[in-house]
């Protein structure tokens, strides 16, 4: 069965430096991983994806996200935070089929 | 705005009750996703229609069923409502079912259950 696993329920980090949100995940076959983010009171935006090719994979406001197959990680960093990131991050897993993974979700925070 | 509109935006109602939740998925978009966001549970997936038809269930109880219409508009209906079932409803689409698409969401449904 294919899981997802984000390792911290919540991230801090101060205005300026550089954020890391991490990602795991267990699936058989040939994993599609995305990231997507929630502001309050809103749905989830889609962010970024990775399906094939260069492992590092850029996306909306900044924020990249390097496949790590050796290590079945997919971390979502940024060089430098803003107040604004401040949000609930997610991340998910498909190998192909009908169903996506989410993970439980990381709350940043990122301080003035 | 994703393009995927959801109503009502809240609702409160009754155990015991039964309540439709409705979605319009993007332009073009042929699937249609549920899924239950509480506190406790994180976001789960509830099922998922392509074109009319159903195409994958999560966990998605009894009490609940859903349907995509022919012009791909999709409802949610959750009967003999009890009160763990308050929670945000999601509804999302994407192009195809492939998984390779990413997911536009509407802005949710916010149900509270007395």
């Amino acid at each position: 069965a294919q899981s997802v696993a984000q390792p911290e329920d919540q991230v801090n980090v101060a205005e300026g430096n550089p954020l890391t949100v991490k990602c795991t995940y267990s699936v058989s076959g040939n994993p599609y991983l995305f990231w997507y983010v929630q502001y309050p009171n809103r749905g989830l935006q889609f962010l970024l994806k990775y399906i094939t090719g260069d492992n590092l994979v850029k996306g909306s406001y900044g924020f990249e996200a390097e496949f790590n197959k050796s290590q079945t990680s997919f971390h979502l960093k940024k060089p430098s935070a803003l107040v604004s990131d401040s949000a609930l991050y997610f991340c998910a897993v498909n190998t192909g089929g009908f169903k996506t993974i989410f993970g439980a979700g990381t709350r940043l925070f990122v301080k003035a | 705005d994703s393009g995927v509109t959801q109503t009502p935006k809240h609702l409160i109602t009754a155990t015991g009750q039964r309540v439709t939740l409705r979605c319009s998925p993007r332009s073009g978009d042929l699937s249609v996703y549920w899924y239950q966001q509480s506190l406790d549970q994180g976001l789960q997936f509830l099922i998922q229609y392509y074109n009319g038809e159903e195409r994958a269930k999560g966990n998605i109880l009894e009490r609940f069923s859903a349907q995509q219409f022919p012009d791909l508009h999709s409802e949610l209906n959750l009967s003999s409502l009890e009160l763990g079932d308050s929670a945000l409803y999601f509804c999302a689409s994407s192009v195809g079912t492939s998984g390779i698409d990413e997911q536009f969401f509407g802005p949710g449904t916010r149900l509270t259950v007395l």
